[in-house]
C-alpha cells in the first residue's frame, strides 16, 4: 500500500511568497495531521482533522498559516505570506482514529 | 497538557552493545506509547508501540517497557548495528493527541 504522499519534497521560496504544501493520506485513514519539525522546537502538531473536519488547530502559529481538507484523500497547508522563520520540515501524517500515526516523507521548506 | 521528556539527547554506543532511551510523561490519561525512528531525510517511522495495559513488549532486538505508576517508558535496543544509527522519538497519546519527546540521536560505531 502507498504511504502518506507529500508534495513538494523540497521548496525554496522568497520571503512574502505564498507556499502550498500538499498531502494525500493513506486510504481508509480518517485522521490527518500536519506537523512541523525544527531543530529548536522538535515535532510540533499544527492541526488535526477527523473525517475532513478540523478538530484542533491550536498549534497553527498565526493567521499566515491555513489548512484545508476538501475530501478524504487530499489536504493542503498554506503559508501566506511566508517568512524566513517558517523554514522547517513539514510532515503530513494519517491514522485511523486513535491508532498509530503514519508519517509522510516531509516537505522541506526554505524561505529566503 | 501532556509533556514528554526524553533522555539522553545523544547516545553513542559500540556496535554490539545495548542502547537504552528513557522517556517520562505527565498526563496519566495517556494510554498509548509509540516509538519512532527517523533516518536522515525521511519521515519518522513506527518501530514499536505499547499500550497502557501492557508492561513490556519485545520485537526481535527492540523492546519497550512501561511503568504507568511512575509515568516512565523506555526503549531498549540490543546487539546494536550501524544501521540502527538514527534519531529516535518517544511519544505519549491520549485520544488524537500525540505528544513527542525531543528525540535521541543514536550513533552506533562500527
Amino acid at each position: 500500500d502507498a504511504g502518506v504522499i507529500q508534495s513538494p519534497r523540497h521548496e525554496v521560496t522568497e520571503m512574502g511568497q505564498e507556499v502550498t504544501l500538499r498531502c494525500k493520506p493513506i486510504s481508509g485513514h480518517n485522521s490527518l495531521f500536519w506537523y512541523r519539525q525544527t531543530m529548536m522546537r522538535g515535532l510540533e502538531l499544527l492541526i488535526y482533522f477527523n473525517n475532513n473536519v478540523p478538530i484542533d488547530d491550536s498549534g497553527m502559529p498565526e493567521d499566515r498559516f491555513s489548512a484545508k481538507m476538501p475530501n478524504a484523500s487530499f489536504s493542503t497547508l498554506k503559508i501566506q505570506p511566508s517568512e524566513p522563520r517558517d523554514s522547517a520540515v513539514y510532515f503530513c501524517a494519517s491514522s485511523r482514529v486513535e491508532d498509530t500515526i503514519y508519517f509522510g516523507e516531509g516537505s522541506w521548506l526554505t524561505v529566503v | 497538557g501532556e509533556n514528554v521528556e526524553q533522555h539522553p539527547s545523544t547516545l553513542s554506543v559500540q556496535e554490539g552493545d545495548s542502547a537504552v532511551i528513557k522517556c517520562t510523561y505527565s498526563d496519566s490519561a495517556s494510554n498509548y506509547f509509540p516509538w519512532y525512528k527517523q533516518e536522515l531525510g525521511k519521515g519518522p517511522q513506527l518501530i514499536i508501540d505499547i499500550r497502557s495495559n501492557v508492561g513490556e513488549k519485545k520485537d526481535q532486538r527492540i523492546a519497550v517497557t512501561l511503568n504507568k505508576t511512575a509515568k516512565h517508558f523506555s526503549l531498549h535496543i540490543t546487539e546494536t548495528q550501524p544501521e540502527d544509527s538514527a534519531v529516535y522519538f518517544c511519544a505519549a497519546s491520549e485520544g488524537f493527541k500525540t505528544i513527542f519527546g525531543a528525540g535521541t540521536r543514536l550513533f552506533v560505531k562500527a
